[in-house]
Order: structure tokens, then sequence, then C-alpha cells
């Protein structure tokens, strides 16, 4: 099992573009996440999605959008990229919800600079 | 609000001690907190879960206590090694039934 995969690793946007950071996981998880991480700051929840067709917000949605078609796929999209929006994303997944000692598989992490 | 705090100072400690994590929360009492690993550049990785009515957890090396009086989890290395070298993230589970990350805390294993 690959387990969970994000793409691309770097990216540098430029304020105003959009992007999306992709997300698949092999592990067949109904449950899945974004977080962002910046320097310093613990893991922030940004979406999360508890099966095909569900999504909803975390602690700090503005500026983002998700989507979940597949069980595989959860990518995120981001709209006119501001620097804020500078930081190191995290994709994970797990066979539980967190409420029920999901624990979470993550991601190697989207590294994105705003310019 | 949900406060999580764990020490912002690198522990610098010398191989073969047992290195001490501190994890603090405040305004909840979580049912269980886990515990991942983070090495630079990569993702965290699940270490262990303790459950509030659990006093301690262990793996290999690794052991983990949970002290709902005082709110507070200690997770520990013994026999440090260099590969022990990481941040460590402490993850109660907060009021809406979602991990919380503290800020994580680094330890440096001196050869």
């Amino acid at each position: 099992n690959a387990g969970v995969t994000q793409t691309p690793k770097f990216r540098i946007l430029k304020i105003g573009q959009s992007m999306t950071l992709q997300c698949a996981q092999d592990m067949n998880h109904n449950y899945m996440y974004w977080y962002r991480q910046d320097p310093g700051m613990g893991l922030k929840l940004i979406y999360y999605s508890v099966g095909a067709g569900i999504t909803d917000k975390g602690e700090v949605p503005n500026g983002y959008n998700v989507s979940r078609s597949t069980t595989e796929d959860f990518p995120l999209r981001l709209e006119l990229a501001a620097p804020s929006q500078t930081s190191v994303y995290f994709c994970a997944s797990s066979y539980s919800g967190q409420g029920n000692t999901g624990e979470l598989f993550f991601g190697e992490g989207s590294r994105l600079t705003v310019l | 609000s949900q406060k999580i705090e764990q020490n912002s100072e690198a522990l610098n400690i010398q191989e073969g001690k047992t290195a001490t994590l501190t994890c603090n929360y405040t305004n909840y009492s979580p049912a269980y907190l886990q515990w991942y690993r983070q090495d630079p550049g990569r993702g965290p990785v699940f270490l262990l879960l303790i459950r509030e009515n659990e006093k301690e957890k262990r793996k290999e090396r690794l052991k983990v206590t949970f002290d709902t009086t005082l709110k507070q989890s200690l997770f520990h290395i013994t026999a440090s090694q260099p590969a022990d070298s990481a941040t460590y993230l402490c993850a109660p589970l907060d009021g809406n039934n979602r991990l919380a990350f503290g800020k994580g805390n680094q330890v440096v294993v001196i050869p």
C-alpha cells in the first residue's frame, strides 16, 4: 500500500492564483482530513470528510474548498491565493472517526509559498 | 478557550538516558490522547493512544501516562537513541470530537 499520497510536494504561487492540492489514499478509509502546519504552530484542521459526497469545515476553512467524489480522493482547492496561505499542508486519513480513537495516517505534505 | 501546551524548547539528551516530554491541556476533558512523531520534512506518524481510564500505556521503549486530574500527559522514551531525534506531537481529543494538535516538542539525542 502506498498509504496517503500528496501532490505536488512543493509549489510557489502568485497572489490571486488558484491551485488544487491532490490527495489520494489506498487504504479504503472513509475519513479524510486536510491540515495546515505553520512554523511553531500545531496542525490546524481545514476541512474533513466522513465519506464520499460528505465534507465539513474544520477550524480554519476560509479561502479553501474541498470535494470528495470518491473514497480514495480528497483534493483541496485554494482560490485567490494569499500570503497568509503560505504553509505546509498535510492530508490524512483514518479508518474510524476521531471520536472513535481513529488513528491518523498522514501524507508527506505539500509545501506552498504564496508571493 | 481550549489550550494545549508542549514545551517549545528542544530537549537535548544523552544517548541511553530517558527523555520525558510533557503535554498540558486546559479547559476540556479529552476522552483520549494520541502521540505522534514527526521528522523534518515528513508527515506525522502515529505512536500511541491512551484513554482517559488508562493511567499508563507502553509500546517497546515508549511509555505514555495520562493524569486527568492534573490535565497532563507525559511521554517517555527510555534508553534513547540518536534515531529517536524528532519532534513529538501531543493530540488530545477536543470537545468537538476532533484531535487538537500541540505545537510539538523537539528531542535531540546526543551520541
